[in-house]
């Protein structure tokens, strides 16, 4: 059963504009963790952002932020002023018990000049 | 900030030769993962390891898989008769305890991308 879904396979945007890149999960497990990873062309997974299940609040971490929508189990990822370094695949990821993570198949993320 | 280290980089090898992939986890980590991304597709779960033993594997881990802690440093994935269809990034990742925690503490390494001809 799909646990990640990211139904943007690819967005543009334009430079020094924001960007949300969706992610949707599906659990009933009241403990899970989300996650951001960027994956640039050289391919290595570089974390972005975490969010727990009982966090209160919406994780930020310098222009990224995920708006958590615990309800409509949602973890969208938003960029804000885009750089052109920003171009990479995004991946969403969950883990239940921090053993193993379901990923989404990503988004391609392209910034324009 | 420590890293988790993957060797090589990039190997190509011959359908049917057993290959080892190589990870140096961060050094006080106790849990140990190999993921695979085809290319183009999502990444995937392959096997956690713990304590000298695989904790964990999914389907796709069959028989000609195995992982092995050879010292007190290094993960390896080997796989016994590469198929074409193994060709993918193999990445391995270390994570300090299983349980979950703000961000940090679970670190992938920057993978191994396996070509099979």
């Amino acid at each position: 059963a799909q646990k990640i879904t990211q139904t943007q396979p690819g967005m543009f945007v334009q430079e020094k504009e924001a960007v949300t890149l969706d992610c949707t999960y599906d659990t009933s497990d009241p403990s899970y963790g989300l996650f951001w990873y960027k994956q640039p062309s050289s391919g290595e997974m570089i974390f972005l952002i975490y969010q727990g299940s009982y966090d209160q609040q919406n994780a930020t971490e310098g222009r990224y932020s995920l708006n958590f929508q615990k309800a409509r189990k949602s973890a969208n990822l938003v960029i804000s002023a885009s750089q052109l370094g920003d171009s990479a695949m995004y991946f969403c990821a969950m883990t239940l018990d921090f053993n193993k993570f379901y990923f989404g198949s990503g988004t391609k993320l392209n910034v324009k000049p | 900030e420590p890293e988790v280290t993957q060797t090589p980089s990039h190997q190509v090898t011959q359908m049917g030769q057993e290959v080892i992939l190589r990870c140096v986890p961060i050094s006080n980590h106790l849990y140990f993962y190999w993921y695979r991304q085809i290319l183009g597709q999502k990444v995937e779960f392959l096997v956690s390891f713990y304590n000298n033993e695989i904790s964990e594997k999914s389907e796709i881990f069959d028989d000609q898989f195995s992982v092995e802690r050879p010292d007190g440093s290094n993960f390896t994935l080997k796989i016994r008769s590469t198929k074409l269809e193994d060709s993918a990034m193999y990445f391995c990742a270390s994570s300090e305890a299983r349980r979950i925690r703000r961000g940090g503490g679970y670190t992938f390494g920057s993978g191994t991308r396996l070509t099979v001809v």
